[in-house]
């Protein structure tokens, strides 16, 4: 069965530093991977996604991740953190298969100080 | 614009009340799931669709039931809600076989069970 671990619930980063959010994911199958960002009081949106074409994604809002098929690993990342990336980051992996759901990790909760 | 809409943003029920928890997209996608967010736990599937009058069972599904008779509509429904109950209910689409695309969501359903 499939399954979304991400490392960390809560991150915490100074505006400009690096952001680094971690997801480890369990598939039988070449998997489908997701990065979604739920804002405040907003619904979740895509931030990027993976279906085995190039390794490096790359999303909306200078956002990034890499799919490491030896590390079982894609994680998230930007180089400069804004105030505005404040939020809470799922991510997510799907086998691609008829009859199969989209998984989500618990999330992780980004804080961004100034 | 695509859209999932939920229609209800608050409930509040009391406890051994059947609730119903309705959903309708208008992409005429193949797929729709329902989801519960807690804090700390992520999303949780409760039930998806794939096609017409299917459902499959998430990882949750015990005191739940759903229904999907025509395609853009799917709804849950708590058979004898209780406190345990008490949630965000998140209604997502999506097109393309095994959730391999974007998920659309909803806006949520904040339940209160009393």
């Amino acid at each position: 069965a499939q399954s979304v671990t991400q490392l960390g619930s809560h991150v915490s980063v100074s505006e400009g530093a690096l952001v680094l959010l971690r997801c480890n994911y369990s598939s039988s199958v070449p998997p489908y991977l997701f990065w979604y960002v739920q804002y405040p009081n907003q619904g979740l949106q895509l931030l990027l996604k993976y279906t085995s074409a190039a390794t490096l994604v790359k999303g909306i809002n200078g956002f990034e991740a890499e799919f490491k098929k030896s590390e079982t690993s894609f994680h998230l990342t930007k180089p400069s953190a804004h105030m505005s990336d404040a939020a809470e980051y799922f991510c997510a992996v799907s086998e691609g298969q008829a009859g199969t759901a989209l998984i989500f990790g618990k999330g992780t909760t980004l804080s961004v100080s100034s | 614009d695509v859209k999932v809409t939920q229609s209800s943003r608050y409930l509040v029920k009391r406890t051994g009340e059947k609730v119903f928890l309705e959903c309708v997209q208008d992409m005429d996608h193949e797929n729709m799931f329902w989801y519960r967010q807690d804090p700390g736990l992520g999303l949780r599937l409760i039930y998806f669709s794939y096609d017409v009058k299917m459902k499959e069972k998430g990882d949750i599904p015990e005191g739940y039931s759903v229904s999907r008779e025509k395609k853009e509509r799917f709804s849950l429904i708590l058979e004898s809600a209780s406190t345990n109950q008490t949630s965000m209910y998140l209604c997502a689409s999506s097109l393309g076989q095994g959730a391999s695309e974007k998920l659309f969501f909803g806006s949520g359903t904040q339940l209160s069970v009393l």
